[in-house]
């Protein structure tokens, strides 16, 4: 059964420093998702991402972060300079077909900032 | 904007049935969604209503009433497995938004 794939599954990193987070999202889906979740709360919206665009994206997502498509299958979410804030669980999700049908989600990284 | 509310916590025996209801505001949506996660684990999918009325899934349904703003999912014959969040959804133009989740605990 197709999968969104997620790597890295745990990263830590040092305040301040550059993240990069991997994708690879259901190879026919169109719709992209980033979501976050603080430990114990709830699924967060970051960005959603269509035809190579963003297509919406919430508050949460300042110019601190960033996300790309650099090839046919990979889907990435960059944090550039990281905040103690920012740890969570951060899951990728994936849609063939956008906001009126299912999410499948990767099993997430989790970002500890130290 | 949209804001969803549901229960934080519910409790019910094994073998029993189980309704988590959700409310929700919102200018305007697709459909709702619900959505299972365990402890460690990743949201996946339980149900999806487009339409008003009853959807059903094996021992999940999930029910929409548009002009009450109210949606509700529905376990049956509970097992133990079933111990985990349930999280009711808005699917928007370009965005799904997650309610704050509903911890179900179910005793023995």
């Amino acid at each position: 059964e197709p999968e969104v794939t997620q790597t890295p599954s745990h990263q830590v990193t040092q305040m301040g420093q550059e993240v990069i987070l991997r994708c690879v999202p259901i190879s026919n889906h169109l719709y992209f998702y980033w979501y976050r979740q603080i430990l114990g709360q709830k699924v967060e919206f970051l960005v959603s991402f269509y035809n190579n665009e963003i297509s919406e994206k919430s508050e949460i997502f300042d110019d601190q972060f960033s996300v790309e498509r650099p090839d046919g299958s990979n889907f990435t979410l960059k944090i550039r300079s990281t905040k103690l804030e920012d740890s969570a669980m951060y899951f990728c999700a994936s849609s063939g077909t956008g906001g009126t049908g299912e999410l499948f989600f990767g099993e997430g990284s989790r970002l500890t900032v130290l | 904007g949209q804001s969803l509310e549901q229960p934080s916590e519910v409790t019910a025996v094994e073998g029993a049935i189980v309704q988590i209801n959700c409310t929700y505001q919102t200018s305007g949506f697709y459909g709702l969604s619900w959505y299972q996660q365990h402890d460690g684990g990743a949201p996946t999918f339980l149900s999806y209503n487009a339409l008003d009325g009853l959807e059903e899934t094996g021992r999940f349904s999930s029910f929409l009433s548009r002009s009450d703003s109210y949606g509700y999912l529905l376990l049956q014959e509970l097992q133990m497995k079933d111990s985990a969040s349930y999280f009711c959804a808005l699917n928007r133009d370009d965005k799904i938004i997650f309610g704050k989740g509903t911890r179900l605990h179910i005793l023995p």
